[in-house]
């Protein structure tokens, strides 16, 4: 299994909703990845987790709140969403150690906070 | 944050080659040099990534400059499905994570 796989695809939600969005790898990784990214931007890096252990948050709001249960899952648990939050959020794995023979990334979820 | 410097768009015929420029003047003796895609809508897609030495695989070429401030990315064949946003990105020693730049849009034409 050489992916990574993100659910939902989609997703809508009000600003007082809570949900969450999964993502999983069976490749052995042990560096997981979350990114933002908004309208013809790059991604950018929220957090990683490394060890199944949170080790860079590049500061973002508490209302993202990332969880690491194994080795193979990755969560963002997200609670009231502003609409300038909606984005595409993309989940990625590596190796650890240099050089890092590459991410592997999930298609994403496309978040609409309404 | 490592920076790269690419133009923001090329346009390339189908069947030709694409060379894409990247420059990363300050790139450290320990940074690797990676290249990304992004098909609309689609995650990035690793391509290759060098240290110092020309690589190859069977999507690509990389040529880096003996002073490695600078790398070229080569797709030989341009094909209407290469179209994307193709990111240069460096990283290497403690730092793992991969901060990615603007990018450049290629566009592959018939």
């Amino acid at each position: 299994d050489t992916e990574v796989t993100q659910t939902p695809k989609h997703l809508v939600m009000g600003m007082t909703n809570k949900k969450s969005l999964k993502c999983e790898q069976h490749m052995g990784h042990r560096a997981m990845y979350w990114y933002k990214q908004k309208a013809k931007k790059p991604p950018e890096l929220m957090f990683v987790y490394s060890y199944e252990k949170l080790s860079i948050n590049e500061s973002v709001p508490s209302r993202f709140s990332p969880e690491c249960p194994n080795s193979s899952l990755l969560n963002l648990h997200l609670h009231a969403l502003q609409p300038e939050d909606s984005a595409l959020y993309l989940c990625a794995s590596s190796p650890l150690g240099q050089p890092n023979y590459g991410y592997t990334f999930g298609s994403g979820t496309r978040l609409t906070v309404v | 944050d490592a920076k790269t410097t690419q133009p923001p768009s090329m346009d390339c015929a189908e069947g030709r080659a694409a060379n894409l420029p990247c420059n990363h003047s300050t790139i450290s003796g320990n940074e690797y040099v990676y290249w990304y895609r992004q098909i609309h809508s689609q995650g990035p897609q690793y391509i290759i990534h060098g240290l110092k030495n020309n690589e190859t695989n069977e999507m690509a070429s990389l040529i880096i400059t003996e002073d490695r401030k600078s790398s070229t990315l080569i797709l030989p064949h341009a094909t209407l499905r290469d179209t994307a946003v193709y990111y240069c990105i460096y990283s290497g020693g403690s730092n793992y994570k991969l901060t990615f730049g603007k990018g450049t849009l290629l566009t592959v034409n018939p």
